[in-house]
């Protein structure tokens, strides 16, 4: 099982800032990895796949980058609808399909 | 327009068993592959069953063995039977699309399951 972990548990940002999340394979998934965004009580958005591909209607703002093991979320200029939880997911090795643990992006 | 509507869970005591439902519109869900996401109170995300081509499945181990996906062209709904349940099994239960980029594009609102003595 492809194990991820994701750093910093909690973000504190200012909006207009930038926010840059991590995620770790431990063990490489190659390109195979997504970034989801939820709000309370909401379900999961998809925000990124292929690594680094914006899914549809998805601000540019949100850019992801990173290969193997290790993955980063970039958002610019923090607005205010972007303070929720963000978690990668990997498919390179699967099942199980497998989700870091989340990181928590708060206002500063 | 792509929607997923979640139904059936509850209150339910260990041990005991429980059918969601999800019924899709916008897409056949015959025609997708569907899976099962759960969240625990306070946790994240943890994937529990996958179905795919030709009604093949897939399950995480916690599950394996108590709980069943399927799914029904008819209705065009998924469902996941889940019996023995236990008190790890409180959560709330998405269902979601599975697509062609290997992610979830679609899910639904969700549904509680709280396993309870």
């Amino acid at each position: 099982e492809v194990v991820m972990t994701q750093s910093p548990a909690t973000l504190s940002v200012s909006p207009g800032e930038r926010a840059i999340l991590s995620c770790r394979a431990s063990h490489s998934v190659s390109y195979n990895l997504a970034w989801y965004q939820q709000k309370p009580g909401q379900a999961p958005r998809l925000l990124i796949y292929g690594a680094s591909t914006r899914a549809t209607g998805v601000p540019a703002r949100f850019s992801g980058s990173g290969s193997a093991t290790e993955f980063t979320l970039t958002i610019s200029s923090l607005q205010s609808e972007d303070f929720a939880i963000y978690y990668c997911q990997q498919y390179n090795n699967w099942p199980p399909i497998t989700f870091g643990q989340g990181t928590r992006l708060e206002i500063k | 327009e792509v929607q997923l509507v979640e139904s059936g869970g509850g209150l339910i005591q260990p041990g005991g068993s429980l059918r969601l439902s999800c019924a899709a519109s916008g897409f056949t869900v015959t025609s997708n592959w569907m899976s099962w996401v759960r969240q625990a109170p306070g946790k994240g995300l943890e994937w529990v069953s996958l179905i795919y081509s030709g009604d093949r499945t897939f399950y995480a181990d916690s599950v394996k063995g108590r709980f069943t996906i399927s799914r029904d062209s008819s209705e065009n709904t998924l469902y996941l039977e889940m019996n023995s349940l236990r008190a790890e099994d409180t959560a709330v239960y998405y269902c979601a699309r599975y697509d062609f980029s290997n992610t979830f594009d679609y899910w639904g609102q969700g549904t509680q399951v709280t396993v309870f003595s």
